[in-house]
């Protein structure tokens, strides 16, 4: 069974870049075809999909934080890791992370966001 | 970007009643659509998978439906658990996005 666990700093100060890991287990990330990804809540509102990495290479990331996101993987440690520079209070969320999604052919529950980490709540203050 | 608009924003219902929550993709998403369910201080559950497949171990009072634009979740008869907020996420398309979720709460 497959487990997602994140970790990082839980309180940053405005200009600071925000760095965050999610350890899974239970199954390799470099196997499956799975991308795995970021996922953030800010206070009072929705989900808010950040950026996707597979296989240790490819990325894809949210248009409005493209200059400012970087994920990244290592394989060796089976985690993957979330970069975010320059925060400002609006950056101030529970973050997440996913395995998903992949994009098998088929109908199959394997190919969305599960399962999720139980999240961190992540605090920009001065 | 595909946006995805759910109404309403928020649903007053006892349980036992059924609930009809709806989710409009800006563009045509075929079934590259799914359900959550999100409680507070926990991590989202996936209900329902490319539009109408339920997931593992969802019970059977849920139900989702609909192709291209509009999708529905239905659940059949309210339970005190289901009391929750709702959100829609298609992946037919980078960037991945989310609706802005329905909140299902006690009247």
């Amino acid at each position: 069974q497959v487990q997602l666990q994140e970790s990082g700093p839980g309180l940053l100060k405005p200009s600071q870049t925000l760095s965050l890991t999610c350890t899974v287990s239970g199954g390799p990330i470099n196997s499956g075809g799975y991308y795995w990804s970021w996922i953030r809540q800010q206070p009072g509102r929705g989900l808010e999909w950040l950026g996707s990495i597979y296989n240790g290479g490819s990325t894809y990331y949210h248009p409005s934080l493209r200059s400012r996101i970087t994920i990244s993987a290592d394989t060796s440690r089976n985690h993957f890791s979330l970069s975010l520079t320059s925060v400002t209070a609006a950056d101030t969320a529970v973050y997440s992370c996913a395995r998903g999604p992949r994009f098998e052919s088929g109908f199959s529950e394997y190919n969305w966001f599960d399962p999720w980490g139980q999240g961190v709540l992540v605090t920009v203050s001065s | 970007e595909i946006v995805l608009t759910q109404s309403p924003a928020t649903l007053s219902l006892s349980p036992g009643q059924r609930a009809i929550l709806s989710c409009r993709a800006s563009q045509r998403i075929s079934t590259y659509l799914a359900w959550y369910q999100h409680k507070p201080g926990q991590a989202p559950r996936l209900l329902i998978y490319d539009a109408s497949h339920r997931a593992t171990g969802i019970p059977a009072r849920f139900g989702g439906r609909g192709s291209g634009t509009d999708f529905t979740l239905i659940i059949g008869s309210l339970e005190p658990e289901d009391f929750a907020v709702y959100y829609c996420q298609q992946r037919r398309d980078w960037p991945i996005t989310f609706g802005q979720g329905t909140r299902l709460e006690i009247k």
